[in-house]
């Protein structure tokens, strides 16, 4: 049961255009999202969360928007560089509680690209 | 200041063998959770330990263990290895409790275990 999904493998993009990266869940009991950054033989790098009292969260280049009656968070990064090409993971956290309070739930991951 | 430091950052084992993984947090933070990354997928949660007492577990067996000492360092120990047990093993490490309120995870670089 993926409770977090991002649908899209892949993303390819020409430097200084908008990257859009989404993100699907199902349980509604998640309460707070993350988006990580990972590039090759390094461990995930934390880049934006949102809470969900929130509909978005933003911090230089990049916004995270969060629907919470679709269900649906998505990250944009303006104007994307080079250097932004890394697999990207959306993660969520449920509401605080019994014993999940620590558990990350990941989606599968999107690998950008962004061409020069 | 130190991130999140894993030691080995690779190791190999054969079936049935034992292994244990080490992991440092951010000095200061509290709590360690681990998670295992198999190729293609996200990160998926196994363990977070809070004030050396566990406080989550993810769907893993029992061949799975793990513990935080007094200095909030923990080890990963995995018995009766099996070739599905190659992964990325990652460690992250965190302020408080509960994920969220602005205190994300941070991660280390992993772990790499092969199983032949």
């Amino acid at each position: 049961d993926q409770q977090v999904k991002q649908n899209s493998p892949s993303l390819s993009v020409q430097e200084g255009r908008i990257s859009i990266l989404n993100c699907d869940y199902t349980n509604s009991m998640f309460d707070y999202f993350l988006w990580y950054k990972k590039y090759p033989a390094e461990g995930p790098t934390f880049l934006i969360s949102i809470s969900s009292i929130k509909d978005k969260n933003e911090d230089g280049r990049f916004t995270v928007f969060l629907n919470k009656s679709a269900k649906h968070l998505s990250l944009h990064i303006v104007p994307s560089q080079p250097g932004d090409s890394a697999v990207y993971f959306c993660a969520a956290s449920p509401y605080a509680g019994g014993t999940s309070y620590g558990k990350l739930t990941f989606g599968q991951g999107t690998i950008l690209t962004v061409h020069p | 200041d130190a991130g999140v430091t894993q030691s080995p950052t690779h190791l190999i084992k054969t079936r049935g063998q034992h292994v244990t993984l080490r992991c440092s947090p951010i000095s200061g933070h509290k709590s360690v959770s681990w998670y295992q990354q198999v190729l293609g997928q996200g990160p998926q949660f196994i363990f977070q330990y809070y004030e050396k007492e566990e406080r989550g577990r993810g769907n893993f067996p029992d061949r799975f263990s793990a513990r935080q000492f007094p200095n909030y360092s923990s080890e990963l120990n995995v018995n009766a290895l099996l070739l599905g047990d190659s992964a990325l093993y990652l460690c992250a490490s965190s302020l408080f409790l509960m994920t969220g309120a602005d205190q994300p995870q941070h991660f280390g670089d992993g772990t790499r275990l092969s199983i032949l």
